[in-house]
């Protein structure tokens, strides 16, 4: 079975531009989580979906901001770009049926402001 | 506000050794950790984990620890190999109001296992 998987891979934008992001859970994973990781720094919460639905969200403006479609995939889009939103974006997905905590990583979309 | 703590960035071992890394956490509302490896240009793969109602967990050649009331835990690799070589990031979940979606992650320690 195919793992999470996001695109692009890799992505460079200008200061002040917008950009979406996009993440496919593995076959069967209603629940998607989104990561922002900082060189140096662990993966930081940014959003949590299920069924189309906001669950959780991190401490991040509201400049950043997800939705996830009937096929439970989901975007992540970030308006206004900024240099500190250069990082590594994680997508994660798990089985929403269960009580587990395990989720499951894409390999990431590496963002580059300049 | 890091409510889960690496406190070591690095780490070097021998082949065949064990590798011991250890992790922190505040909120004593955890309640599910977990262990993370994560290779450069890659993702994060799930390792291992283990509920606060339990003090040990094996898998194979990896095992974790958990002290819930020094609110530590180790994960402890036998022998180590080359492979192991990585980052590997302790994940805590749980606490009130808290989604099942939400882990809260350390900064990483890296493993280097040398021949």
């Amino acid at each position: 079975d195919a793992g999470v998987t996001q695109s692009p891979t890799h992505l460079i934008k200008t200061r002040g531009q917008h950009v979406t992001l996009r993440c496919s859970p593995i076959s069967g994973h209603k629940s998607v989580s989104w990561y922002q990781q900082v060189l140096g720094q662990g993966p930081q919460f940014i959003f949590q979906y299920y069924e189309k639905e906001e669950r959780g969200r991190g401490n991040f403006p509201d400049r950043f901001s997800a939705r996830q479609f009937p096929n439970y995939s989901s975007e992540l889009n970030v308006n206004a770009l900024l240099l500190g939103d250069s990082a590594l974006y994680l997508c994660a997905s798990r089985l929403q049926e269960t009580r587990s905590y395990e989720q499951y990583f894409g390999p990431g979309t590496r963002l580059t402001v300049t | 506000d890091q409510q889960v703590k690496q406190n070591s960035p690095s780490l070097s071992v021998q082949e065949g050794r064990i590798s011991i890394l250890n992790c922190d956490y505040t909120n004593s509302m955890f309640d599910y950790f977990l262990w993370y490896k994560k290779y450069p240009a890659e993702g994060p793969t799930f390792l291992i984990s283990i509920s606060s109602i339990k003090d040990k967990n094996e898998d194979g050649r990896f095992t974790v620890f958990l002290n819930k009331s020094a609110k530590h835990l180790s994960l402890h690799i036998v022998p180590s190999q080359p492979g192991d070589s990585a980052v590997y990031f302790c994940a805590a979940a749980g606490g009130r109001g808290s989604t099942l979606g939400r882990l809260y992650f350390g900064r990483g320690t890296q493993l280097t296992v040398w021949p």
